[in-house]
C-alpha cells in the first residue's frame, strides 16, 4: 500500500457545481496536510495548509482532514473554468524544518466545463 | 512563482552529456528542493539543502549531484544524462513551513 493514495481523474464537472477531491494514507504519523494547485506547465502553488484535523476554510475552498480515517478532502464550491488544473495533496508528520519528509499523491485532474 | 527562477525552461540534451540545471531565489530560504515530476509518479525529491554546503539526498537521488555555495542558488547536475532523467524537473524552497514552487525545467535526454 502505497503511503497516499490519490484518484487519478480525470473529474469533469460543469461550471458552478460542488467538487470534491480526495486523498486517503497509511502513516498515522502525518499531522500537517497541505492541497496544491497546478496548472498546465506550470509549478505546483500552495492552495490549503492545516494542521491535524478538523476543517479550514478560504473563499470557496474548503479543506478537511479526517484524521480517525486516515482520509482528507479539498473542497471547491461553485467550481469555475478557472479552477480547472490538476490537485495534489501532500502531507508530513514534521513541523517546519527541512520539508524533504514530504509526500505528495499523485494528483487529480480536474476540469471545469463552461 | 514566490520569487524563484530556474533556468534553462526547456533543454534537450544527447545520452551520456552532463546537464546542470540552476534554480535562483529572492527571498532568502533556508531550504531548497528539487523534485522531479513524471506521470505515473508524482512529485518525487532528488535532493534538498537545508543550508549552504548542506545537502542531503531524497527519494530518487542516483544519477543526480546538487551543490550550493550560496543561500540563493541551488544547482542540480546530471552528470552523464539518460533516457530515464527525461522529466520536468521543479525547484523549491521553503520558508521553514510551507513549499514554494518554480515553474519547472522540461529537460528531455535524446
Amino acid at each position: 500500500q502505497k503511503e497516499v493514495e490519490q484518484d487519478p481523474g480525470p473529474l469533469s464537472v460543469p461550471e458552478g457545481a460542488i467538487v470534491s477531491l480526495n486523498c486517503t494514507y497509511s502513516n498515522s504519523a502525518f499531522q500537517y496536510f497541505m492541497w496544491y494547485r497546478q496548472y498546465s506547465r506550470k509549478g505546483p502553488e500552495l492552495l490549503m495548509y492545516t494542521y491535524s484535523s478538523g476543517n479550514k476554510e478560504d473563499g470557496r475552498f474548503t479543506a478537511q482532514v479526517d484524521k480517525s480515517s486516515k482520509y482528507i478532502s479539498l473542497f471547491i464550491r461553485d467550481s469555475q473554468p478557472s479552477d480547472s488544473a490538476t490537485y495534489l495533496c501532500a502531507m508530513s508528520a514534521n513541523y517546519g524544518g527541512s520539508q524533504g519528509n514530504l509526500i505528495f499523491g499523485k494528483g487529480t485532474k480536474l476540469s471545469v466545463k463552461p | 512563482d514566490a520569487g524563484i527562477t530556474q533556468s534553462p525552461r526547456h533543454k534537450v540534451t544527447e545520452t551520456g552529456t552532463p546537464v546542470t540545471l540552476r534554480c535562483h531565489q529572492t527571498e532568502n530560504h533556508r531550504y531548497m528542493y528539487w523534485y522531479r515530476q513524471d506521470p505515473g509518479h508524482g512529485l518525487r525529491l532528488i535532493h534538498y539543502s537545508y543550508g549552504v554546503k548542506d545537502t542531503d539526498k531524497g527519494e530518487v537521488s542516483d544519477g543526480y549531484s546538487v551543490s550550493r555555495s550560496k543561500t540563493e542558488d541551488f544547482l542540480l547536475t546530471l552528470e552523464s544524462a539518460t533516457s530515464s532523467q527525461t522529466s520536468v524537473y521543479f525547484c523549491a524552497i521553503s520558508d521553514d513551513e510551507k513549499l514554494f514552487f518554480g515553474s519547472g525545467t522540461q529537460l528531455s535526454v535524446l
